[in-house]
C-alpha cells in the first residue's frame, strides 16, 4: 500500500512565524503536492514537484515555497505565516505513468494549520 | 479552461437508501482522466476510481457504481444501499494527459454525504 505521512495532524502557529510542513512517502513517488483544502473551495494546487530538487508552482503559490532534498521528502514552508493561511494541507504523490504524465495521486492525513 | 463542478454541496439519506453524487466537468482535451476520491473524518483522501477518457463503460466494485458519459460531460457517483460508514465528503477532479503542471488533478468543490442510522 502507498503510505504518504505527514508530520502533524494539528499545528497551531503565530502570525509572523516561520512555519513548515513535512511530508513523506514511501512508494518511491517521483511527483509529489502540496495543495491547500477550504470550504466550498474544494483543493487547490500550491506547489508540484516532479524530481529531486525541481518545483513547479501551482494556483495559489503566493506566500509559500517548498523543498524537495530527497526523493521521499517534501516540504512546504510559510515564510511569514499570515492568518489567512489558517487551512487544511494536503500532500500527495504519484508515479509517472507509463504514457507520461502523471499516474494516480495518493494523499496523506492532512494538516490542519491555524494561525493566529 | 479545465472545471469540475459538484452542484450539490450537502446531501444526506437514511441507510439503505440510494444516492447519486452528480459530476460535471469541462475540458477541450480529447485525453483526459477522470477520478472520484473520499474524505471520511479522518480527513485522509481515499482513492476510489480512475477513468480515462476513452473508456466509456460504466463500472460497478461492490455497492459503487459510477455512469461516465462524455456527451454529457458527466461522471456521476452511485452507492447503492448506503450505510453510515459512507458518510464522507467526495471529491470529483479531473486531469490532463500530459506532465508537470499540466498534469495537475482539479477538484470540484466536493459534496458532503451524510449517512443516518
Amino acid at each position: 500500500d502507498v503510505k504518504v505521512t505527514q508530520s502533524s495532524r494539528y499545528l497551531v502557529k503565530r502570525t509572523g512565524e516561520k512555519v513548515f510542513l513535512e511530508c513523506v512517502q514511501d512508494m518511491d513517488h517521483e511527483n509529489m503536492f502540496w495543495y491547500r483544502q477550504d470550504p466550498g473551495l474544494g483543493l487547490r494546487l500550491i506547489y508540484f514537484s516532479y524530481d529531486v530538487k525541481m518545483k513547479e508552482k501551482g494556483d495559489i503559490p503566493e506566500g509559500y515555497s517548498v523543498s524537495r532534498e530527497k526523493k521521499e521528502r517534501f516540504s512546504l514552508i510559510l515564510e511569514s505565516a499570515s492568518t489567512n493561511q489558517t487551512s487544511m494541507y494536503l500532500c500527495a504523490s504519484s508515479p509517472t505513468g507509463t504514457i507520461g504524465g502523471t499516474d494516480t495521486q495518493y494523499f496523506g492525513p492532512g494538516t490542519r494549520l491555524t494561525v493566529l | 479552461a479545465q472545471k469540475v463542478t459538484q452542484a450539490q454541496t450537502e446531501i444526506s439519506v437514511v441507510e439503505k437508501e440510494d444516492v447519486t453524487l452528480d459530476c460535471v466537468y469541462e475540458t477541450r482535451d480529447t485525453t483526459y482522466y477522470l477520478f472520484w476520491y473520499k474524505q471520511p473524518p479522518s480527513g485522509e483522501l481515499v482513492f476510489l476510481i480512475r477513468r480515462n477518457s476513452f473508456d466509456e463503460q460504466n463500472e460497478i466494485s461492490g455497492r459503487y457504481s459510477w455512469n461516465f458519459q462524455k456527451s454529457t460531460s458527466s461522471f456521476n457517483f452511485t452507492i447503492t444501499a448506503s450505510q453510515v460508514v459512507d458518510s464522507a465528503v467526495y471529491f470529483c477532479a479531473l486531469r490532463r494527459h500530459g506532465s508537470g503542471n499540466t498534469g495537475k488533478l482539479i477538484f470540484g468543490q466536493g459534496t458532503t454525504l451524510q449517512v443516518k442510522p
